[in-house]
């Protein structure tokens, strides 16, 4: 079954420092999100990505995150400058055409950030 | 704001038993999807239901909508030990919005 993968699956930083976390969403998605997960807390919508340009982001996506699709199979969240506050778990996520109107999103594994 | 809350937040049932979980939300949807999550890993999704249906069946998962009183319920029978994980139900509304997830009820099923 196709599959959303993620990487790094772990990934330990400085803060003040910046992190580029990497998904290959299914081929045939093209709706892509991030969410993230702190931990003990409930997953979060960050940001959703479709025809090369952000369709909607929450409060928790301000000018210290960004996303590109560099080319046709990933999907990067850069986090600038990060602060303690942004160790989570990082979700990267697709769904077929139609997007949240009743379309499936798939999930994958993760990427768990910390920052010290 | 438009938000999926399940309750309880934790359930403790013996191996072979039901469990159900119950999942609230405040405004109109346009579908309504179940996830689990084991320790530490990633979202697995489980079943999507529309707010034009009422109930959906996959293997021993049973989900039912009810839109009038802006609930789901997600039932898993004769659970096993590996069904321990936790919840989530996530809802989309009307206007395209991502995913707004609730808290998540922790299901331990015990051997």
């Amino acid at each position: 079954e196709p599959e959303v993968t993620q990487t790094p699956s772990h990934q330990v930083t400085q803060m003040g420092q910046e992190v580029i976390l990497r998904c290959v969403p299914i081929s045939n998605h093209l709706y892509f999100y991030w969410y993230r997960q702190i931990l003990g807390q409930k997953v979060e919508f960050l940001v959703s990505f479709y025809n090369n340009e952000i369709s909607e982001k929450s409060e928790i996506f301000d000018d210290q995150f960004s996303v590109e699709r560099p080319d046709g199979s990933n999907f990067t969240l850069k986090i600038r400058s990060t602060k303690l506050e942004d160790s989570a778990m990082y979700f990267c996520a697709s769904s077929e055409p139609g997007g949240g109107l009743g379309n499936t999103i798939y999930f994958g594994e993760g990427s768990w950030l910390t920052v010290v | 704001s438009q938000q999926g809350e399940e309750d309880p937040q934790a359930l403790s049932i013996q191996e072979g038993e039901n469990a159900t979980m119950n999942c609230s939300y405040k405004t109109s949807i346009n579908n309504l999807q179940w996830y689990r999550q084991n320790s530490g890993r990633g979202l697995v999704h489980l079943i999507l239901i529309r707010s034009n249906e009422r109930e959906k069946h996959s293997g021993r998962l049973r989900v039912t909508l009810d839109t009038s009183k802006k609930s789901s319920s997600l039932l898993i029978t004769a659970s096993r030990a590996a069904d321990t994980a936790s919840y989530f139900c996530a809802t989309v509304n009307s206007g395209n919005t991502p995913l707004v997830f609730g808290k998540g009820t922790r299901l331990s099923v015990i051997a």
